[in-house]
């Protein structure tokens, strides 16, 4: 699977946009970006997943760039629970398992 | 909602015991996970099963092996627990079907926090 690299740390204030960056200059053509996040002392929760055309569920909206080798998952209104850390996962389809990195640490600043 | 359940929240355990870590999901997925979970070294995958009764190795094995019996239970067993395996253990499920291109996300419980004293 495609490696992954994200800032380690990001501040957020509360009520805006969160946007964080992912770049995967490796990724094929069958590859997924998938989003995770971890609030502290649970399990990964699943945001969101894409192949090329953007996406938008409930929880976040992901873009992906033409080339395909960066995206961004924004969090549209920012809350205090939204701090976590956040995955951006590259996947080949149908592959079975899930390779995660460091993540994104986000922090929502009332 | 997928629901993926963990049997322990906190599990407090002696050097050489026999350790089984359970975990069930209610969405008949085929595919189920073990991971462990330490600060700096971020998720790792222990073991897989895409069916019952098969398993693959993940990428740190040593020291663990699972079972599935039924489709919906998956067990990791600690043979002779060490220090060294004190961890957050986080099982998952899902992931699609291995002999179709469907690709869908895992879901994870909220982890067995294990401590071997």
């Amino acid at each position: 699977d495609a490696k992954t690299t994200q800032p380690p740390s990001m501040d957020c204030a509360e009520g805006r946009a969160a946007n964080l960056p992912c770049n995967h200059s490796t990724i094929s053509g069958n590859e997924y970006v998938y989003w995770y996040r971890q609030i502290h002392s649970q399990g990964p929760q699943y945001i969101i997943h894409g192949l090329k055309n953007n996406e938008t569920n409930e929880m976040a909206s992901l873009i992906i760039t033409e080339d395909r080798k960066s995206s961004t998952l924004i969090l549209p209104h920012a809350t205090l629970r939204d701090t976590a850390v956040y995955y951006c996962i590259v996947r080949a389809q149908g592959a079975q398992k899930l390779v995660f990195g460091q993540g994104t640490r986000l922090t929502i600043n009332p | 909602d997928v629901k993926v359940t963990q049997s322990s929240r906190y599990l407090v355990k002696r050097t050489g015991e026999k350790v089984f870590l359970e975990c069930v999901q209610d969405m008949d997925h085929e595919n189920m996970f073990w991971y462990r979970q330490d600060p700096g070294l971020g998720l790792r995958l222990i073991y897989f099963s895409y069916d019952v009764k098969m398993k693959e190795k993940g990428d740190i094995p040593e020291g663990y092996s699972v079972s599935r019996e039924k489709k919906e239970r998956f067990s990791l067993i600690l043979e002779s627990a060490s220090t060294n395996q004190t961890s957050m253990y986080l099982c998952a499920s899902g992931g699609g079907d291995i002999r179709s291109s469907y690709n869908s996300p895992l879901h994870f419980g909220n982890g067995t926090r294990l401590t071997v004293t």
